[in-house]
């Protein structure tokens, strides 16, 4: 089974800020460079249902702001916010679609200092 | 709009069965896998499976087989996760999640996600 390992677990930032989640796969979830890799990006809010950011890595989904994205290949992603906004407080996480069984990472907590 | 609508709670005691429903809407039931995920208190989301609504196949985590069971209903574009008996560490919020695929391929993403339902267990 794939794991998936988060860090920081929590990180606290301020308005405008520009911050890093990492997130490693203990093997690899890249089949190609050409076809991408098996690596989603959700936010959850308290109380609330996850909602998708970004898929296969890099790809922002419809409706989501352009100061999130999304790099890495192989085992090693970030999720980058580039100036953090008053909605971005959140918890967020990556899941690997590679093969089943799925799995998330623990969660980072980006909260407000 | 694509919607998927859970019950709100249900409070079980230890040993006996919850069978939590996933209504969905606004776009076509068998065009899309089912997925459910966990969240126990104050815990990160754990995957639990999916099923194939077209086809009714199905694939549990492990730590689940045995004991949970996900059936789709067709003619009223309804999921179903059932998990039998219950234990108090089985106390979360359980989600279903539409795939991005009508079957399992790798790559798919969960791009629509019910609201939730909290199971409570407890004597």
């Amino acid at each position: 089974d794939i794991q998936m390992t988060q860090s920081p677990s929590s990180l606290s930032a301020s308005v405008g800020d520009r911050v890093t989640i990492s997130c490693r796969a203990s093997q690899s979830i890249t089949i190609h460079q050409s076809i991408g890799s098996y690596l989603n990006w959700y936010q959850q809010k308290p109380g609330k249902a996850p909602r998708l950011l970004i898929y296969a890595a890099s790809t922002l989904q419809s409706g989501v702001p352009s100061r999130f994205s999304g790099s890495g290949s192989g085992t090693d992603f970030t999720l980058t916010i580039s100036g953090l906004q008053p909605e971005d407080f959140a918890t967020y996480y990556c899941q690997h679609s590679y093969n089943t069984p799925l799995a998330f990472g623990g969660g980072t907590k980006v909260e407000i200092k | 709009q694509v919607q998927l609508v859970q019950s709100v709670a249900e409070v079980k005691r230890p040993g006996a069965s919850v069978k939590v429903p996933c209504k969905t809407s606004g776009y076509t039931f068998t065009g899309h896998q089912i997925h459910w995920v966990r969240q126990a208190p104050g815990q990160g989301l754990e995957w639990m499976g999916w099923i194939t609504p077209n086809t009714g196949g199905t694939d549990y985590a492990r730590k689940f087989q045995g004991r949970v069971t996900m059936t789709a209903d067709t003619s009223m574009n309804t999921a179903y996760m059932e998990l039998n008996r219950l234990r108090s560490d089985d106390t979360a919020v359980y989600f279903c999640a539409r795939s991005s695929s009508p079957q399992w391929e790798p790559g798919n993403y969960f791009d629509f996600w019910g609201q939730g339902t909290l199971v409570t267990v407890s004597s």
